[in-house]
């Protein structure tokens, strides 16, 4: 098992641009996150999929946050516009269901300037 | 709002002595709770869990405890080594109708002195 994948591991992107950041959950886990985690906040989350479906998303920011999951084995988180206050990592997580621990990826670190 | 908080910022033990981690939480509808370690640059990794029915759970070396009538959680690492060196967050699941998205607590910083 080779866990939950994220990429890019770093991505640095210039303010205004877009950005996406991708995420490969545990085959069979039905549950995923998407989490950002900055040193004044935290770890917060930010939307979840329970079988591919957006269950609750008041996590995210703001409109300029979107997140997709088109299939049981991949997600995406984007950025459009991005700003430098998203500078942060992202990690996704992915879980068989609620109430067992949820397996982390190793996450995104993100810096826009 | 409810939270989940943490007494200590930073915690230095001596390798070979144990160490107590502890964290409170506001949310007494909470039924499942979570700690993880992360280390730096990589992601929270699971170490234990424990549900609201138990007071108290062991593994290797960590056993958690858990007061529901303080909603007080923590973490017990005994004869610490150096790769426990870590911050450790502890987070909760809402019982039935809350956010099924765990909520995590600020994280503590353990130092192991050798």
């Amino acid at each position: 098992d080779a866990g939950v994948i994220q990429s890019p591991r770093h991505e640095v992107t210039e303010m205004g641009q877009e950005v996406t950041l991708r995420c490969k959950p545990i085959s069979g886990h039905d549950y995923l996150f998407w989490y950002r985690q900055t040193m004044m906040r935290g770890l917060e989350l930010l939307i979840y999929f329970n079988n591919n479906v957006p269950i609750d998303d008041s996590g995210m920011p703001e409109d300029r946050f979107s997140a997709k999951m088109p299939n049981a084995s991949f997600s995406t988180l984007k950025i459009q516009p991005s700003e430098p206050r998203d500078s942060a990592v992202y990690f996704c997580a992915s879980s068989r269901d609620r109430d067992h621990g949820y397996t982390f990826g190793s996450g995104t670190r993100l810096t826009v300037v | 709002g409810e939270s989940v908080g943490l007494h200590l910022p930073t915690l230095s033990v001596q390798e070979g002595d144990n160490s107590i981690i502890n964290c409170a939480y506001s949310n007494s509808a909470s039924d499942y709770f979570i700690w993880y370690k992360q280390e730096s640059g990589k992601g929270p990794q699971f170490i234990i869990d424990i549900r609201s029915n138990m007071d108290k759970r062991q593994g290797q070396r960590v056993t958690v405890l858990l007061n529901k009538t303080v909603k007080h959680l923590s973490l017990q690492i005994a004869a610490t080594q150096p790769g426990d060196s870590a911050v450790y967050f502890c987070a909760e699941n809402r019982g039935e109708g809350g956010a099924d998205g765990l909520t995590f607590g600020k994280g503590t910083h353990l130092i192991i002195q050798p």
